[in-house]
């Protein structure tokens, strides 16, 4: 069973503070994608990293993907409250009958305050 | 180009009863993920369906859930006999090519709540 442990589980920050959220597991993935979720909606893709050492920039939202494929940062420059909301990592299987599926980290809680 | 539809929204259900959610996935798309979410949690995958073939339900709890995915119609998971554990947001996720790193779209999920 492949797991995904994300950490923290939880960031309050201040408006304008950088933070990290980091996304580990001991199994290799095809691929990592980031989501954002909103309360009572369901996730929105952020970004797919594909390549070991891949760095993708999204405005002020910066993904890493870990040279073996196995671990991956999000990490956001001068966060604005409107960046408050539940961030998923989640790997994509590449083998046998998994056929692109899903496995979530536990998710962040990011909030940030004015 | 709507997007992926689920509904009810909201179902409320008593123990024992049964729980019918149904997903319409994005036109054009035949790949339907079901994915179940406890609060303050990340979602766990229950079962993979094509049209009319279920692919993978590795996660599916072999009592109690099924899944389909008719020609014509909407992906249905019914949830039997309903306890208070399986409250939690259910949500479909569909993609139209095979190709494991093609964006998946979520819809808004469907709110269990077993009184």
């Amino acid at each position: 069973t492949q797991l995904l442990e994300q950490s923290p589980q939880f960031l309050s920050i201040q408006e304008g503070e950088n933070l990290t959220v980091y996304c580990n597991s001991s199994s290799v993935f095809s691929s990592l994608q980031w989501y954002r979720q909103e309360p009572g909606e369901g996730p929105v893709l952020l970004v797919t990293v594909v390549t070991g050492g891949e760095v993708k920039k999204l405005k002020r939202l910066t993904f890493q993907f870990g040279d073996a494929r196995k671990d991956s940062s999000l990490h956001i420059t001068a966060a604005q409250t409107g960046d408050t909301g539940l961030y998923l990592c989640a790997g994509v299987d590449a083998g046998g009958t998994s056929y692109g599926k899903l496995t979530f980290g536990q998710g962040t809680i990011l909030t940030v305050h004015p | 180009n709507a997007g992926v539809m689920q509904n009810p929204r909201h179902l409320v259900r008593r123990r024992g009863q049964e729980a019918r959610l149904r997903c319409s996935p994005m036109k054009g798309h035949s790949h339907v993920y079901w994915y179940r979410q406890l609060p303050e949690e990340g979602l766990k995958f229950m079962v993979y369906l094509q049209k009319e073939n279920i692919i993978d339900e590795s996660g599916m709890p072999k009592e109690r859930f099924s899944a389909e995915f008719p020609k014509e119609g909407p992906s249905i998971l019914r949830i039997q006999q309903v306890v208070r554990g399986d409250s939690a947001a259910y949500f479909c996720a569909s993609k139209p090519n095979l190709g494991t790193n093609e964006k998946l779209f979520f819809g808004s999920g469907t709110q269990l709540s077993v009184l």
